[in-house]
């Protein structure tokens, strides 16, 4: 167990909809990164979120957002929704990264979305 | 342009014997960590091993070490005496930016290996 909780796990939906990821980090952990994962694919990079701010944009589409709250849970936001959006979105938290502090990602289980 | 660049989408290897994974990156930076990552088909994402750039020595954790060649900016992992369950896909990924800012955190594509009997 990562620690990171994503809700829900599995998502089906229609075109045109939208939906709502949700994510909460490791306890203590700032920073929440979301990525996205088609079938068969590599992780793409779609936002990165430190203590509530935006620090860092990927590949991330307009019909997409997100957002970090005061309480560090943050939430990805898919509207629009497409056939090509199907893909297991992941976030990850970390600590800071400094000496001593490797940083690596602790990744939740992902949030299946089957748009059909 | 790819930041990381992973040149085998499968590899086979034979339980036992030892496989090297290769792992090139491409950054301006002079402060980055390198990340190792395994995906079994369960989908879940396992960290494995981190170098830090100014890191002199490989790391190195259990069965799996990183050979870090910082002038041909490579990270190859090498897994020693292979089992079974390393059959999984394996993602190199890079962290590179200032400290807790506008981090960057980039995956390559992946290399898929598999593990015979």
């Amino acid at each position: 167990d990562s620690g990171v909780t994503q809700t829900p796990k599995h998502l089906i939906t229609a075109t045109g909809q939208r939906v709502t990821l949700r994510c909460s980090p490791r306890s203590g952990d700032l920073s929440v990164y979301w990525y996205q994962q088609s079938l068969d694919q590599g992780l793409q990079f779609l936002i990165h979120y430190y203590n509530g701010e935006e620090r860092a944009k990927g590949n991330i589409l307009e019909r997409f957002s997100a957002q970090q709250f005061p309480d560090l849970h943050s939430e990805l936001n898919l509207s629009s929704l497409e056939l090509g959006d199907s893909a297991l979105y992941f976030c990850a938290s970390s600590v800071a990264w400094g000496d001593r502090v490797t940083g690596e990602l602790f990744f939740g289980e992902g949030s299946r979305l089957t748009v059909l | 342009a790819q930041k990381i660049t992973q040149t085998q989408p499968g590899m086979f290897v034979q339980e036992k014997e030892a496989v090297t994974l290769d792992c090139t990156y491409d950054t301006s930076d002079q402060s980055y960590g390198l990340f190792w990552y395994k995906q079994p088909s369960s989908g879940e994402m396992i960290f494995l091993i981190y170098q830090g750039s100014y890191d002199e020595q490989n790391a190195t954790e259990g069965r799996y070490s990183l050979n870090f060649q910082k002038a041909r900016k490579s990270a190859n992992l090498v897994i020693s005496a292979s089992q079974l369950g390393d059959s999984a896909m394996y993602f190199c990924a890079m962290r590179e930016g200032p400290d807790n800012y506008g981090q960057n955190f980039v995956f390559g594509p992946g290399t898929r290996l598999s593990v015979l009997p």
